[in-house]
């Protein structure tokens, strides 16, 4: 058990919905990731936070929206779902926000949308 | 593009056999380079964080090297078991991070 919480386990959905992952860090870590895997793709980093600010930035489309509250857990929003944003969502935490700094992941959200 | 490769894509060894492979990134904008296990149905763990040349890391029977200036990082197991059996990820951050697409070791008994 890493220490991070992902909620839910499992979402299922359908086209042009809207759905939001929540995930909390380890204990005193500030930074969270959030990554992307679809069956067909590695893992994609989508965007990190630190602190409760937007620290870097990947492959998030326009319509993911994430955030960091006050209390360091994090959400990501997911709208306009389409079938393609079918994918295992990870969520990772780190002690702060640099690149050396070991990630640790959380259980990750399956999400399916139909 | 900044590629981050990983070879062999698989790999089939007997239990108590040795193994390595291989993680090859750029080796500009050098900054740290990560090691993650991903077993199915689970998460990525991590392994190692390897930020200097040179570097070598071990946590019992994995350990890992380092080439900053060749730009590439292996991967060792010293006598394989079943329970090793798993994809093996690097990564390498840049201004995002990227992943590669891993080594896939299953194990035999």
């Amino acid at each position: 058990d890493s220490g991070v919480t992902q909620t839910p386990k499992h979402l299922i959905t359908a086209t042009g919905q809207r759905v939001t992952l929540r995930c909390s860090p380890r204990s005193g870590d500030l930074s969270v990731y959030w990554y992307q895997q679809s069956l067909d793709q590695g893992l994609q980093f989508l965007i990190q936070y630190y602190n409760g600010e937007e620290r870097a930035k990947g492959n998030i489309l326009e319509r993911f929206s994430a955030q960091q509250f006050p209390d360091l857990h994090s959400e990501l929003n997911l709208s306009s779902l389409e079938l393609g944003d079918s994918a295992l969502y990870f969520c990772a935490s780190s002690a702060s926000w640099t690149v050396v700094e070991t990630q640790y992941f959380g259980p990750g959200t399956r999400l399916l949308v139909l | 593009i900044l590629n981050v490769e990983q070879s062999p894509q698989s790999l089939h060894v007997q239990e108590g056999d040795s193994t390595n492979f291989t993680c090859s990134f750029p080796s500009s904008n050098f900054y740290a380079l990560h090691w993650y296990r991903w077993e199915t149905a689970k998460s990525p763990e991590a392994l190692f964080v390897m930020t200097l040349n040179g570097d070598e890391k071990k946590k019992g029977r994995i350990s890992a090297t380092l080439n900053t200036k060749e730009g590439y990082s292996y991967l060792y197991i010293k006598g394989s078991q079943p329970e090793d059996s798993a994809t093996y990820l690097c990564a390498f951050p840049y201004n995002d991070m990227r992943f590669g697409a891993g080594t896939r070791l299953t194990v035999k008994p």
